[in-house]
């Protein structure tokens, strides 16, 4: 079945410590986006990718760094995690021109 | 002011009622009015979409979009446990480019069996 995947789907590390979101999709879709979901703040968007060679920054993407490795992969990196970047992670695609965006199942991060 | 305003609730209300989940919005060009579910420990999925003003019908929920007001409303009919989740608003304007992807907070719903 067409899906979106994110690994891991929990994790807890340390103030300080570099970590690396994976998000993969056969869905065959040329957009990619980032965003994190906090209590009382909804969903707000970290990066976004319209294809391979395009990577433009969000709302939110001070401390944050992508990698568009492959049409179905993008990254999402914290160089040096801090205890405010504890949240509820989610990949997301689209197709071109279509509007409808496709959720992973998200990834808790807990920075202690 | 945020471009997208939205009432997290939590709303609670009985199996059976006619639930309203509402936002307000501040940039007239957005021309399409997205709902999205998402039901806890999941990501969220499309529900419905409007183009402009108007309303939607789609089984027992109904979009509406008041683009005078820039107000946009779900609601929901017949109620049933099975509709508790977040319910997101997403308006989107027309066009290419950076789609203005914005979400409203979204509104806790619970319905009480």
């Amino acid at each position: 079945d067409a899906d979106v995947t994110q690994t891991p789907r929990n994790r807890i590390t340390k103030t300080g410590k570099r970590i690396m979101l994976e998000c993969s999709q056969t869905k065959g879709h040329d957009r990619m986006y980032w965003y994190r979901q906090d209590p009382g703040l909804g969903l707000r968007l970290i990066y976004y990718s319209f294809d391979v060679k395009d990577i433009n920054k969000g709302e939110i993407s001070d401390g944050y760094s992508v990698s568009r490795q492959a049409q179905a992969k993008f990254s999402l990196s914290l160089e040096s995690a801090i205890p405010n970047q504890t949240a509820l992670y989610f990949c997301a695609t689209s197709a071109a021109g279509v509007r409808e965006q496709f959720f992973g199942p998200g990834t808790r991060l807990t920075v202690l | 002011q945020k471009e997208v305003e939205q009432d997290p609730g939590p709303l609670s209300v009985p199996e059976g009622a006619i639930v309203s989940l509402n936002c307000t919005y501040s940039n007239s060009a957005f021309q399409y009015f997205m709902w999205y579910r998402q039901y806890s420990r999941k990501g969220p999925e499309l529900l419905m979409y409007t183009y402009s003003s108007g309303n939607k019908e789609d089984g027992r929920f109904t979009a509406q979009v008041d683009k005078s007001s820039k107000y946009i409303s779900l609601f929901i009919r017949d109620s049933q446990p099975s509709d508790s989740a977040t319910y997101l608003c997403a308006p989107r304007r027309s066009g290419g480019g950076a789609d203005g992807l914005t979400f409203g907070k979204g509104t806790h719903l619970i319905i009480q069996p």
